[in-house]
């Protein structure tokens, strides 16, 4: 079993749909949980950092599940521009350098 | 905010030259910084983990006499791609994490930088 796993996609939706992206994570003392985000050709940049409360930035939540062991990202009133590649990214424990991130969603929002 | 930078962009080269990397973090220390390649339409794939005075700590299956890493300082990190091949072309990506008392624990990328070995 992979460390970090991800639905590869692509999901195809239209503008203004809601779309949302889980991803499994194997090692129960993971600590921090990022979602970076990915344009083709570009490097990844942080989207949102995931806390246990969740979290939300305009269109876009973030939770975490500490018993299921997994992280979602939910995009609402999706965008043109948010086509991209949405990586998941886990540190395995608190103070570790390692990180290591889900193979990538990629997203196409179509007009 | 924290800032990592990647030169050069782009690279061509002849296939048994040696390619040179290198990755600054611009207004923070790091002593620890991490090499990714990525080929097209896959994922991020970590390379090594480059400490800053001591060797690399390399991946399983990423040869170290191939993929040279030097973090002689806190905020250079270089790594030399030794006689390149085709095969080496990719997307390689620099990144390091502020751990100062401000950090937020992310991890910052370079810009990458796009070999292509003819």
């Amino acid at each position: 079993r992979k460390e970090v796993e991800q639905d590869p996609g692509p999901f195809n939706v239209p503008e203004g749909a809601t779309v949302a992206f889980n991803c499994t994570y194997s090692n129960s003392a993971s600590q921090s949980f990022f979602w970076y985000r990915q344009d083709c050709r570009k490097e990844p940049k942080l989207l949102m950092s995931v806390y246990s409360s969740g979290n939300e930035d305009g269109r876009f939540t973030a939770q975490l599940n500490r018993a299921s062991q997994y992280i979602s990202l939910l995009i609402r009133d999706s965008k043109l521009s948010d086509s991209a590649t949405y990586l998941c990214v886990v540190i395995p424990n608190t103070g570790g350098f390692k990180t290591i991130f889900g193979a990538g969603t990629r997203l196409f929002v179509k007009a | 905010g924290a800032v990592v930078s990647q030169h050069p962009s782009w690279v061509i080269c002849k296939s048994g030259t040696s390619v040179k990397i290198e990755c600054r973090s611009l207004d923070f220390q790091a002593t620890t910084m991490f090499w990714y390649r990525q080929f097209p339409k896959q994922s991020l794939m970590l390379m090594a983990t480059s400490n800053e005075g001591s060797k690399a700590t390399y991946e399983q299956g990423v040869e170290k006499d191939k993929f040279l890493i030097n973090h002689a300082s806190l905020t250079l990190s270089t790594l030399t791609v030794t006689s390149a091949h085709p095969e080496d072309s990719s997307f390689y990506i620099c990144s390091a994490r502020s751990t100062g008392r401000s950090s937020t624990g992310e991890l910052f990328f370079g810009e990458g930088s796009r070999l292509t070995v003819l």
